[in-house]
This record gives structure tokens, sequence and C-alpha cells, in this order.
């Protein structure tokens, strides 16, 4: 079955950095585009990035542009997030999903990032 | 770009309908037939319900359904059960980005 396993998160501090993995399996990765998107706790969703199949088209929501760059290794089934300047309010559970321009599907379970000092 | 805009809470008796609306801009759901909705139970990650507005992907329930006009797009279950219980967001692309509503709390009294 299709299955999406993030990884990375924890605790940083203001100004440093973080890099979150996604593991995924049970279908063909190179065929899908893929995305981020995160949830600050108790908050709503909020849409973070999105990656062609071939890593050519890459979009980022306006709040992490220039900070967080979208990477994908298709050899090894992997989606990557890497963030740099960090701030409080990147605090959030991240999930990668699958995506496709009309849905995200399915969502892995999350991985939580905080930001504190 | 702001979220769209969803009611706080919907709430309904086992066995009636509800409907969940999600209000937009010209830039985003009136411009595209590319709205989705999500469910998400307390501590799970969130699962497809509806996409390209009014489909509903394999496994779903019949009892959910979806709908646009205009700006807003809105979500429907009829027959509610304590299962749907839950929080629904409601995305839509926007032209290289996407948005997501402010979410709705479904409690089935």
């Amino acid at each position: 079955q299709v299955q999406l396993v993030e990884s990375g998160g924890g605790l940083v501090k203001p100004g440093g950095s973080l890099r979150l993995s996604c593991a995924a399996s049970g279908f063909t990765f190179s065929d899908y585009y893929m995305s981020w998107i995160r949830q600050a706790p108790g908050k709503g969703l909020e849409w973070v990035s999105y990656i062609s199949s071939s890593g050519s088209t890459i979009y980022y929501a306006d709040s992490v542009k220039g900070r967080f760059t979208i990477s994908r290794d298709n050899a090894k089934n992997s989606l990557y997030l890497q963030m740099n300047s960090l701030r409080a309010e990147d605090t959030a559970v991240y999930y990668c999903a699958r995506s496709t321009i009309n849905w995200f599907d399915p969502w892995g379970q999350g991985t939580l990032v905080t930001v504190s000092s | 770009q702001s979220a769209l805009t969803q009611p706080a809470s919907v709430s309904g008796s086992p066995g009636q309908s509800i409907t969940i609306s999600c209000t937009g801009t010209s830039s985003d759901v009136g411009s595209y037939n590319l709205v989705s909705w999500y469910q998400q139970h307390p501590g799970k990650a969130p699962k497809l319900m509806i996409y390209e507005g009014s489909k509903r992907p394999s496994g779903v329930s019949n009892r959910f359904s979806g709908s646009k006009s205009g700006n807003t797009a809105s979500l429907t279950i009829s027959g509610l059960q304590a299962e749907d219980e839950a929080d629904y967001y409601c995305c839509s692309y926007a032209g290289s980005s996407y948005v997501f509503g402010t979410g709705t709390k479904v409690t089935v009294l």
C-alpha cells in the first residue's frame, strides 16, 4: 500500500537549520509530484512547497521562500525539505503528501519541528 | 495569500445533513475547479475526501459530496454518523500555490 514516512524533526534554536526527509513506498515515486504541508500546534493547515516529478518545477509559499528548499531523489524514493533561518512561527507538524494539481493524497504521519531557544 | 474562510464549527444530529462552506476569491476558488476537501481526526493525518470540487476518491463514502458556485465551495455530509466528527479543511489551487481553509470542526450531537 502507499506509504509516506517523515523523519528529521526535532528541537532547533531560532536561526538554526533542519532537514526533513520523507520515504515513499507502494507507488512509482518518480511519477508523482510531492508536497510539504505544515500544521502549527492547534492551528490549521498551511501549504509549504511543491515539487514536480522530475524536480524541474518547484513552488514555495511566500512565508518560506528564500529559507526553505524542497528536493527529491527519485532513485531513493525520497523527498526532502531543507529548512534554514528557522523562526518560532515555523514550529509545526510537517507532513509530506503525494500530489497532483488536483489533490494531496495520501499524507504521511508527520514530523514535529519545534523552534525555540 | 489569505486563508479561505470556513465556519469555525458546524454541528448536527445523527442522520441529519450538514454543509460546510469555503469562501475564497476570484484568484483561487473562483478561478479554478480545483478545490479539495480533507478530513482530520485528532492526532491523525488529514485524509482526502473530495477533489476537483465534487469528485470522491475510491473508498470515500457517498455520503460526502462537494459543489462550487462562484467563489464559494461547499462540502455536504448526509446521514451524519458519529465517525464523521472531525475537523474539515478545504483547499484551492491558486496558480503556482495552494491555499487552505481556516478549518471547520464538525460535532455530532
